[in-house]
């Protein structure tokens, strides 16, 4: 069976930490994974990986893949209060029309 | 532009009451998603359609009906809701191809209480 496991589940953080995100699969014919940030609403998508060792980076946010450990990490720098939501990792099969499978997500929070 | 349409946003049922749930998307994508989402537990597959007239189960179909009425509209049914079914429910749309998950698209959600 597909998994996607995230950690941690939750953490705190003061305003200026830098924070890392962890993120597991065991997902057969993986293609893809991403990242997504929420904030109280529908998902909105902040990265897709799919070759190992190459950094995404938007910003303060930066990602990477390690396809031969099955894992990704999300670095958030200089935190900011408005980076306090929920990340989602999922993992994209290969398979057209199959559905992204979440991990259960980070809650982040960033306190002043 | 309006994506991925859900309807309504927010409802109360009393336990045993039934109601759909409307999903319409204007991107001509030919696979839609069902989700749930509780606390603490990212978003749970509930059924998907990978191409119009087909449907399959997810991770958690118990309680639940899905139609793909057309390529636009999704819909999801609860025929006798349970408060085990209080959840926040997700649709969303992709086109299959290369990297489909790139294009993944959410609806605003629909935040059902069952009293």
């Amino acid at each position: 069976e597909d998994k996607v496991v995230q950690s941690p589940l939750s953490l705190v953080v003061h305003e200026g930490d830098t924070v890392t995100l962890n993120c597991s699969y065991e997902v057969t014919n993986f293609r893809s994974l991403l990242w997504y940030k929420q904030e109280k609403k529908a998902p909105t998508f902040l990265f897709m990986l799919t070759s190992s060792g190459i950094e995404k980076k938007s910003g303060r946010l930066s990602s990477i893949l390690d396809k031969k450990e099955l894992f990704s990490i999300l670095n958030i720098t200089a935190t900011q209060t408005g980076d306090s939501a929920i990340y989602l990792c999922a993992v994209e099969p290969s398979n057209s029309g199959y559905a992204l499978n979440f991990g259960k997500g980070t809650s982040l929070l960033v306190t002043p | 532009n309006a994506g991925v349409t859900q309807t309504p946003k927010f409802q109360v049922l009393k336990t045993g009451q039934s109601m759909t749930l409307q999903c319409a998307q204007d991107m001509n994508h030919n696979s839609m998603y069902w989700y749930r989402q509780d606390p603490g537990m990212g978003l749970r597959l509930i059924y998907y359609s990978a191409s119009e007239g087909t449907t399959d189960k997810g991770e958690v179909p118990n309680g639940y009906n899905v139609s793909r009425l057309n390529k636009r509209e999704f819909s999801l049914r609860l025929e006798s809701a349970a408060p085990s079914q209080t959840s926040v429910y997700f649709c969303a749309s992709s086109e299959p191809g290369n990297h489909w998950g790139y294009g993944y698209t959410f609806g605003s959600g629909t935040r059902l209480t069952v009293v």
